[in-house]
């Protein structure tokens, strides 16, 4: 069973800062998929990132990239340039081995000080 | 933006009543699901539908859930005598495709308070 291991479960920073929320992963599946998901007070579930694990190339969305380590089974986010709103719960999440549901990990609770 | 909707927001019920709550998909797309959170833990995928039927579920889906298509639109999960430990948001979500890895998009949730 794959398992997704967030190690933070808060982090703060000041406004304009960049932060990077950690995320590991355990699976014995070769083709997967990872994605970052960010769930604000609203508690909906926002899609902020997604990474194939057969593309070396780290995915980018403007302020926010990963780090992916496919060896390590690593995938960070990094928020470049924080804004207030991007204060919310973060959560990683991971899709392979031909299952249909997303395992998540438990989230990182991430605060963006003025 | 097309995005999934789901209904009710909020819902209140007394333990051992039946609950259903309703969703609607993004229109061209093929997979339906529902994931649970309850309050201050992780999400959790309860199940997949596919072609009008269930393509995949987790332990926590057992005989007390039930999902449906009734319609061309909607997609509903129904949750019967509902026990205190049900109370939590339930998300539902679609995507085009399925464990190839397409984007799964949620809704806002319902969050459901039994009582």
């Amino acid at each position: 069973a794959q398992t997704v291991t967030q190690s933070q479960p808060e982090m703060s920073v000041q406004e304009a800062e960049t932060v990077t929320l950690s995320c590991t992963y355990d699976t014995s599946e070769s083709n997967y998929y990872l994605f970052w998901y960010k769930q604000p007070p609203s508690r909906q579930m926002i899609l902020v990132i997604r990474q194939e694990a057969y593309k070396q190339q780290n995915a980018t969305e403007n302020r926010f990239s990963v780090n992916f380590q496919k060896a390590a089974k690593s995938f960070s986010l990094k928020i470049s340039d924080s804004q207030l709103g991007d204060t919310a719960m973060y959560f990683c999440a991971f899709i392979g081995g031909g299952a249909d549901g997303l395992t998540f990990g438990k989230g990182t609770h991430l605060i963006i000080q003025p | 933006e097309p995005e999934v909707t789901q209904t009710p927001s909020h819902q209140v019920t007394q333990m051992g009543q039946e609950v259903i709550l309703r969703c609607v998909p993004i229109s061209n797309h093929l997979y339906f699901y529902w994931y649970r959170q309850i309050l201050g833990q992780k999400v959790e995928f309860l199940v997949s539908f596919y072609n009008n039927e269930i393509s995949e579920k987790s332990e926590i889906f057992d005989d007390q859930f039930s999902v449906e298509r009734p319609d061309g639109s909607n997609f509903t999960l129904k949750i019967r005598s509902t026990k205190l430990e049900d109370s939590a948001m339930y998300f539902c979500a679609s995507s085009a495709g399925g464990s190839s890895g397409n984007t799964i998009y949620f809704g806002e949730g319902s969050w459901l308070t039994v009582v």
